[in-house]
């Protein structure tokens, strides 16, 4: 079974400081993982993916993600927060059998202060 | 090119009453997905389609739900004698044939029990 912790529900940064967000991973293969973004009254949108090839993980928007296999952790970082950051990010696994859809985190809010 | 369609955008019904939500996926994607997604959680999974194969259904909450698609395109969620906690937001996704690492996201629709 796979499955995604989201360990922060709400992290707030001023702007231009880095910005972390945590997730961990479940999963009996090895996995696909992904982070997505969500803006207000705005669809999901795919930030970056994870699948076996590159431990690192660049995305848009300066967003990039580390896949530590040892500590199952696949968090979210940029250097630099911007306003337009502000947003609800969702760490998510692929199912790796049968329908292959995604389970999804909890989310976490980032706010980003002036 | 176009994206994921979802209509209505916000849909307000009176409990009991049966709604029907649409999503016309991006053409050409093979597979079709239904997720719905609750106040502060997470995105669920309903039921998914590949081409002419028969739907996985395993998300599907009870049997108040269905879902159809015709000619491997457009689907129809329909909800029957609704009750107040199907209110949610719910999202369609598509993906391409043979591409298993990104699904496409509808805006969603806000659906409100009353």
């Amino acid at each position: 079974a796979q499955s995604v912790t989201q360990l922060d529900s709400h992290v707030s940064v001023s702007e231009g400081t880095p910005v972390l967000l945590r997730c961990n991973y479940s999963s009996s293969y090895s996995p696909s993982l992904f982070w997505y973004v969500q803006h207000p009254n705005k669809g999901l949108q795919l930030l970056l993916k994870y699948t076996s090839a590159a431990t690192l993980v660049k995305g848009i928007n300066g967003f990039e993600a580390e896949f530590k296999k040892s500590e199952t952790s696949f968090h979210l970082t940029k250097p630099s927060a911007h306003m337009s950051d502000a947003a609800e990010y969702f760490c998510v696994v692929r199912d790796q059998t049968g329908a292959n859809n995604l389970f999804f985190g909890t989310g976490t809010r980032l706010t980003v202060i002036p | 090119g176009a994206g994921v369609s979802q209509s209505p955008s916000n849909k307000v019904t009176e409990k009991g009453k049966d709604v029907e939500l649409r999503c016309d996926p991006i053409s050409g994607h093979t597979a079709l997905y239904w997720y719905r997604q609750s106040l502060g959680q997470g995105l669920e999974f309903l039921i998914y389609f590949q081409g002419n194969s028969a739907p996985d259904k395993s998300g599907l909450p009870s049997d108040r739900f269905s879902a159809e698609r015709t000619g491997g395109s457009v689907s129809t969620l329909t909800i029957q004698r609704t009750q107040q906690e199907d209110s949610a937001v719910y999202l369609c996704a598509s993906r391409p044939k043979g591409s298993y690492n990104e699904q496409f996201f509808g805006p969603g629709t806000r659906l409100t029990v009353l």
